[in-house]
């Protein structure tokens, strides 16, 4: 069955702290891969996705995400987080063929300034 | 470009009672979700419709129903609404390109059933 964990429930930090959030997953097709983030009373936005290419990819507001298909593992990476990167933090893999998400847990990130 | 609207973005049910949630989007895509968020869990998808006239279920599909007569619109229906469906509902769409697909998220309706 396809599955997503994200092992990082409540993350808090403090601002220019560097991030890292884990996500593993479950999948038996050709996998795409997102990171999804919601800021407190809005709904989900994209930060970055894989689906070929240079396991490095690099999204909005300096997140980036390493896909390592050995670990099957995809995380989430910040060098220095701000006040304003407080919000949830949303792995998932999808289907290529239906558009099908499946999520993870989520991740609060608590930034202390 | 709205991109995915939904209405309403509040709603207190009784139990027993029934609704419909109305998802549209304007950018033609194919491709629609419906999900519902809860505490500690994610976001879990309820179903989902490749085009118009074609659905299927996702990981927890009782208690709703959809259907999707055009490209452009996907209610989501409760037909007897019960606590347990207390929840945060987001509707989706995408549209494939090179094998991809990138979902759109609507605002969200929070749903209460007492």
């Amino acid at each position: 069955a396809q599955s997503v964990s994200q092992h990082n429930h409540h993350v808090i930090l403090s601002e220019a702290a560097s991030l890292e959030l884990g996500c593993n997953y479950s999948y038996g097709g050709t996998v795409n891969l997102f990171w999804y983030v919601q800021y407190p009373g809005q709904h989900l936005q994209l930060l970055l996705k894989y689906f070929s290419g240079d396991p490095l990819v690099k999204g909005i507001k300096g997140f980036e995400a390493e896909f390592i298909k050995s670990k099957f593992s995809f995380n989430l990476r910040k060098p220095s987080v701000q006040w304003s990167d407080t919000a949830e933090y949303f792995c998932a893999v999808g289907s290529g063929n239906t558009g099908k998400l499946i999520f993870g847990q989520g991740t609060t990130l608590q930034v202390k300034p | 470009n709205a991109g995915v609207t939904q209405t309403p973005k509040f709603q207190v049910l009784k139990t027993g009672q029934s609704m419909t949630l109305q998802c549209a989007q304007d950018m033609n895509h194919e491709y629609m979700s419906w999900y519902r968020q809860d505490p500690g869990m994610g976001l879990r998808l309820i179903h989902y419709s490749v085009g118009a006239g074609i659905t299927d279920q996702g990981e927890v599909p009782n208690g709703y129903n959809v259907s999707r007569s055009t490209t452009e619109d996907f209610p989501l229906r409760l037909l007897s609404a019960a606590p347990s469906q207390t929840s945060v509902y987001f509707c989706a769409s995408s549209w494939r390109l090179a094998g991809v697909h990138e979902q759109f998220f609507g605002p969200g309706t929070r749903l209460t059933v007492l």
